[in-house]
């Protein structure tokens, strides 16, 4: 069963460092896309960036490049998704995704919560 | 930059046919695919590559592609289907691009 499972909850403070988690089992992690995704309370999808896991290539939405940085290890299945300084307006369910076929989005992580606030 | 139109709400008599469209320069040239969020869960495939229903989602569901419209049909609306649904396409200038999600409610 393909899964992707992400770390849990945060809530930290304006200008604090973040590194949440997502870990894949039941593929194969390095043949895949796997994106992540902005949610922000009561609003839609927001794609923040991608990155194939066979050789880390990575591609990041104009509205979150230089925000965040997205990264991987293959060698425990794992995306993560990091901020060096959140900021209030940071608060958002984050979700990661793999993307397979022409691009769709078939299996979703449970999503991150994380709350900036001072 | 690529851009995709949803309505903000949709409206369906229950038992009866819901269609959520997606709107979007020559869309009709582009795989569509759609997504379905309940409340507090993570966002389901319900239809790929415009038309394609991945195993588990009823037959109830259905897609449709042509010029400038995609459409997600759902046949037979049922309680369990009020809830926000969401298009996505990939382009070659902005990669994924989502729809602004259209929330769709069964009288």
């Amino acid at each position: 069963e393909v899964q992707l499972v992400q770390s849990g909850a945060e809530v930290k403070k304006p200008g604090e460092s973040l590194k949440i988690s997502c870990k894949g089992s039941g593929f194969s992690f390095t043949s895949y896309w796997i994106a992540w995704v902005r949610q922000m309370p009561g609003k839609g999808l927001e794609w923040m960036g991608i990155i194939y896991l066979g050789d880390s290539d990575i591609k990041y939405s104009p509205s979150f490049q230089g925000q965040v940085t997205i990264s991987a290890d293959q060698s425990i299945s794992t995306a993560y998704l990091q901020w060096n300084s959140l900021k209030a307006s940071d608060t958002a369910m984050y979700y990661c995704a793999r993307r397979s076929g022409t691009a769709y989005f078939d299996s979703w992580g449970q999503g991150t919560l994380v709350t900036v606030s001072s | 930059s690529y851009e995709l139109t949803q309505p903000l709400s949709v409206s369906v008599a229950l038992g009866q046919t819901a269609r959520i469209t997606c709107g979007g320069n020559n869309i009709g040239s582009k795989n569509v695919h759609w997504l379905q969020q309940k409340p507090g869960q993570a966002p389901v495939l319900v239809i790929y590559d415009n038309t394609k229903r991945p195993s588990g989602i009823p037959e109830r569901f259905s897609g449709s592609n042509s010029g400038n419209t995609a459409t997600l049909t759902i046949s037979r609306a049922q309680a369990g289907d009020e809830t926000d649904y969401y298009c996505h396409v990939w382009d070659s200038t902005t990669d994924v691009v989502f729809g602004g999600g259209t929330k769709l409610t069964v009288l």
